[in-house]
């Protein structure tokens, strides 16, 4: 089955920096890669979502990369803000069914 | 739109009790499934559906039994409860695959803390 890891497994950066965290993922056949942001109590909320076709994605501050040939993916937050504090979940999947998650990332934006 | 919705929001059990999460959606989502979440595990798939009458096992279905009798409808059910089963348990709805990425988008509900002891 599909096999996602995720790194860094916690991030901190000074508010107004850029933040990047990287997803390797193990099935070529997977082709919908999205991006979950998590607060605290809170059930995950798509922040951004890439298919294998596009190689680039962007939506105001976040960015998503993908690199099929290397079979990896990557989200960049660019000008940080504190409320950008949470945990991001990379995803893997065939068409959006079953998603096969990262581990998480703790990004913490200090002020 | 309500959107996903969970109850209970907290659970306590014993080990052996039974019990149903309920989740639903007013979405008109074909695909909906369940996760759970433990600490540093992420999500982890436990069944899905793809419409009413139609589901499958997930990473991690062991314990745990689904049905779908309606669109709007899709509860867990845990038969006999262990203390492995200690979880957050997340129910998600889609309109389904396609060629339209906005079709793949997962609603997450608010989630059920599950507790056995």
């Amino acid at each position: 089955g599909e096999n996602v890891e995720q790194h860094p497994s916690t991030l901190s950066v000074q508010e107004g920096d850029s933040a990047v965290i990287k997803c390797t993922y193990s099935d070529s056949a997977s082709n919908y890669f999205p991006w979950y942001k998590q607060e605290l109590g809170k059930g995950p909320q798509l922040i951004i979502d890439i298919r294998s076709n596009v190689g680039e994605k962007k939506d105001q501050r976040i960015a998503v990369t993908l690199n099929k040939t290397a079979k990896h993916f990557s989200l960049h937050i660019t000008e940080t803000q504190p409320e950008d504090s949470a945990v991001y979940f990379c995803a893997a999947s065939l068409w959006g069914y079953a998603l096969n998650f990262g581990k998480g990332t703790s990004l913490l934006v200090t002020p | 739109n309500a959107g996903v919705t969970q109850t209970p929001k907290f659970q306590v059990l014993k080990t052996g009790q039974s019990m149903t999460l309920q989740c639903a959606q007013d979405m008109n989502h074909e695909y909906m499934s369940w996760y759970r979440q433990d600490p540093g595990m992420g999500l982890r798939l436990i069944h899905y559906s793809v419409g009413a009458g139609i589901t499958d096992q997930g990473e991690v279905p062991n314990g745990y039994n689904v049905s779908r009798s309606t669109t709007e409808d899709f509860p867990l059910r845990l038969l006999s409860a262990a203390p492995s089963q200690t979880s957050v348990y997340f129910c998600a709805s889609s309109y389904g695959s396609g060629e339209l990425v906005d079709h793949n988008e997962q609603f997450f509900g608010p989630g059920t803390r599950l507790t056995v002891l």
